[in-house]
């Protein structure tokens, strides 16, 4: 079974200072880990995604995360927040073939606030 | 490029109404997922298909059906709805390879009074 938390469900950071969303993982197989990030009343759009390649990944919109496997942890992180980044972001973990389907699962989402 | 198309965005039903929601992908795409999405609860894995003619359950299917006659569609049905199933429903679409992202629809937002 995979699971996925996200540690906050609300953040929220002045524009131009770090971002740092926080999410754990559980797999039983050697997991893929992605982020996507929801705009209001938007689809679901790929920020980055982790495939084993190497454990820090760089993605859209100058968003990176690490892949630390001792800590199941797999940090959203930006260095300046813009006043854009403001949505919602999900943490996603898939075990690929194993069991089938390639599913996704899903964290509860952390709501990102960007003020002046 | 369409991507992932739903039909319709939008829906008002009222209890014990039947509707379906179509998917579409122009992506050749062998994976089809439908999700619902709750505040404060993510996405959620209703029904899925790993190809053409098959469906699998996912983590919440009771009360929803779904079909994949064509590669290219994948249909999620409400025979009875109820309120609990006003929700946003999204679409996804994926090669099925390892390590390889869903691609999402727009979403549909379903009100059932």
């Amino acid at each position: 079974a995979q699971s996925v938390t996200q540690l906050d469900s609300h953040v929220s950071v002045s524009e131009g200072t770090p971002v740092l969303l926080r999410c754990n993982y559980s797999s039983s197989y050697s997991p893929s880990l992605f982020w996507y990030v929801q705009h209001p009343n938007k689809g679901l759009q790929l920020l980055l995604k982790y495939t084993s390649a190497a454990t820090l990944v760089k993605g859209i919109n100058g968003f990176e995360a690490e892949f630390k496997k001792s800590e199941t942890s797999f940090h959203l992180t930006k260095p300046s927040a813009h006043m854009s980044d403001a949505a919602e972001y999900f943490c996603v973990v898939s075990d690929g073939y194993q069991g089938g389907g390639n599913k996704l699962t899903f964290g509860t989402g952390t709501q990102l606030k960007v003020e002046l | 490029n369409a991507g992932v198309t739903q039909t319709p965005k939008f829906r008002v039903l009222k209890t014990g109404q039947s509707m379906t929601l179509l998917c579409a992908q122009d992506m050749n795409h062998e994976y089809m997922y439908w999700y619902r999405q709750d505040p404060g609860m993510g996405l959620r894995l209703i029904h899925y298909s790993v190809g053409e003619g098959t469906t699998a359950k996912g983590e919440v299917p009771d009360g929803y059906n779904v079909s994949r006659l064509k590669k290219q569609n994948f249909l999620l049905g409400l025979e009875s709805a109820a309120p609990s199933q006003t929700s946003v429903y999204f679409c996804a679409s994926s090669t099925g390879h390892p390590n390889t992202e869903a691609f999402f629809g727009q979403g549909t937002r379903l009100t059932v009074v």
